[in-house]
């Protein structure tokens, strides 16, 4: 079965630090996603990554992928606290059509 | 354009009861999933819609749940009866093709409905 493992779990940081959150996945893919969910509202769409060392930057985000480590990450650089929200990763495996498997998200919270 | 969108954004029932959730996805939208998070854990796949049929139905938990999706156009996710355990929240999401222009499938998702059954 696969599996989607993020870390941290919760992160509370201040504003102005930069931190990185990890996805790791158990089975071979091509297309990660990340999201972004605001309480109650949907998630949100942040970054489709779809190649071996990928990398994409928007504002204070940057996602990259490695397909050999199995490993997504997202970079915050001098967070903000706009960024407050809860952050998933998502995996489409090879096998599996086009349903999403996601992770248990991160709950951040930057401080003033 | 109008995103999708979710009804009741928030349900409270009692265990045995009935409820039925329901999502219109973005016109035009062929496919249609439905996941569901619960109690804070990852948010899992229940099934997908093509149209009006249902191409991969393999994450519904038992055959309490169902889910239709009359002519194609709005889903609906019916819980019947309701346990403890499917307290939760609901999330339908729409993409308009397998692999657009660049390439892969951007799903769309609503806000989701909080179940609590009590």
């Amino acid at each position: 079965e696969l599996k989607v493992e993020q870390n941290p779990l919760f992160l509370s940081m201040q504003e102005g630090k930069n931190y990185t959150i990890y996805c790791n996945y158990s089975t071979t893919s091509d297309r990660l996603y990340w999201y972004r969910q605001d309480p109650g509202k949907s998630l949100e769409s942040l970054f489709v990554l779809l190649s071996n060392g990928a990398v994409k930057q928007e504002g204070r985000l940057m996602a990259s992928l490695d397909t050999k480590a199995r490993l997504s990450t997202l970079h915050i650089t001098a967070a903000v606290h706009d960024l407050s929200a809860t952050y998933f990763c998502a995996v489409i495996p090879e096998t599996s059509g086009s349903r999403l498997t996601f992770g248990e998200g991160t709950q951040l919270t930057v401080n003033p | 354009e109008a995103g999708v969108t979710q009804f009741p954004s928030h349900s409270v029932i009692e265990k045995g009861q009935t409820v039925t959730l329901r999502c219109d996805p973005i016109s035009g939208h062929d496919n249609l999933y439905w996941y569901r998070r619960v109690m804070g854990k990852e948010i899992k796949f229940l099934l997908h819609f093509v149209k009006e049929s249902k191409q991969d139905e393999s994450g519904m938990p038992n055959n309490r749940f169902l889910a239709e999706r009359t002519g194609g156009t709005y889903s609906t996710l019916k819980v019947q009866p309701a346990e403890l355990e499917d307290s939760g929240v609901y999330f339908c999401a729409s993409s308009q093709e397998f692999f657009g222009p660049e390439g892969y499938n951007e799903q769309f998702f609503g806000p989701g409905t909080r179940l609590t059954v009590l």
